[in-house]
């Protein structure tokens, strides 16, 4: 709907695994953001990424890492799994100094760690 | 402290009803202001901006404090499609980083 896709919807993993999540972005849009929603809370900032370089990063220990791509998809890379990293993840896309009201939201990765 | 705190309900209240959200945030820097809303475990959409003068979209109603950083929505005439969790928004300003409260949670019963 937002044009905005994530993949994989779902995943399960265990304790010191590692996990990479894909986010394409809307057509023309070259900003992507990550956010982490744990459950019973908003999601928190995690970082940004801007013609393929972090611009901005949230409280997140560096085992957190992303990458963007020429056509402005992005991954988010988790190293060294830990039980509360399971959560709803969510990629955000939006143009360069675009106002707020034009982040599009995709519907998410539920990643699970046992 | 949060950086964004809001009651976390849930607010049960029957079709018809008018009900309040309230919410606090601690940077007196923030810029912009909006209220989300979530469906279960679904991505958060954008429900409307907040601005100092007050705004209205149809039977929402959002207003902003500065002074006293307070931002609120109310809701008038509930609908059962209404039920989900809201989520109140600030950001800082420069790039696109959101900050977002926990939620509260509505639930608009018959």
């Amino acid at each position: 709907e937002t044009g905005v896709t994530q993949s994989p919807t779902h995943l399960i993993k265990t304790r010191g695994q590692q996990v990479t999540l894909r986010c394409s972005s809307q057509s023309g849009h070259n900003t992507v953001s990550w956010y982490q929603q744990a459950l019973g809370q908003g999601p928190q900032f995690i970082f940004q990424y801007y013609r393929e370089e972090e611009n901005g990063r949230g409280n997140f220990p560096p085992r957190f890492s992303g990458l963007q791509f020429p056509n402005y998809s992005s991954e988010l890379n988790v190293n060294a799994l830990e039980l509360d990293d399971s959560a709803l993840y969510l990629c955000a896309s939006s143009g360069w100094g675009s106002p707020n009201e034009k982040l599009f939201f995709g519907s998410g990765t539920q990643l699970s760690v046992l | 402290r949060k950086e964004v705190e809001q009651d976390p309900g849930p607010f049960n209240v029957p079709e018809g009803a008018t009900v309040a959200f309230n919410c606090t945030y601690s940077n007196s820097a923030s810029q912009s202001f909006f209220w989300y809303r979530q469906d279960c475990r679904k991505e958060p959409k954008l429900l409307m901006s907040v601005y100092s003068s007050g705004n209205e979209d149809g039977r929402f109603t959002a207003q902003l404090n500065r002074a006293s950083q307070y931002i609120s929505l109310l809701i008038r005439d509930s609908k059962l499609s209404d039920s989900a969790t809201y989520l109140c928004v600030v950001s800082p300003g420069g790039y696109n980083k959101l900050i977002f409260g926990a939620g509260t949670r509505l639930a608009v019963h018959p």
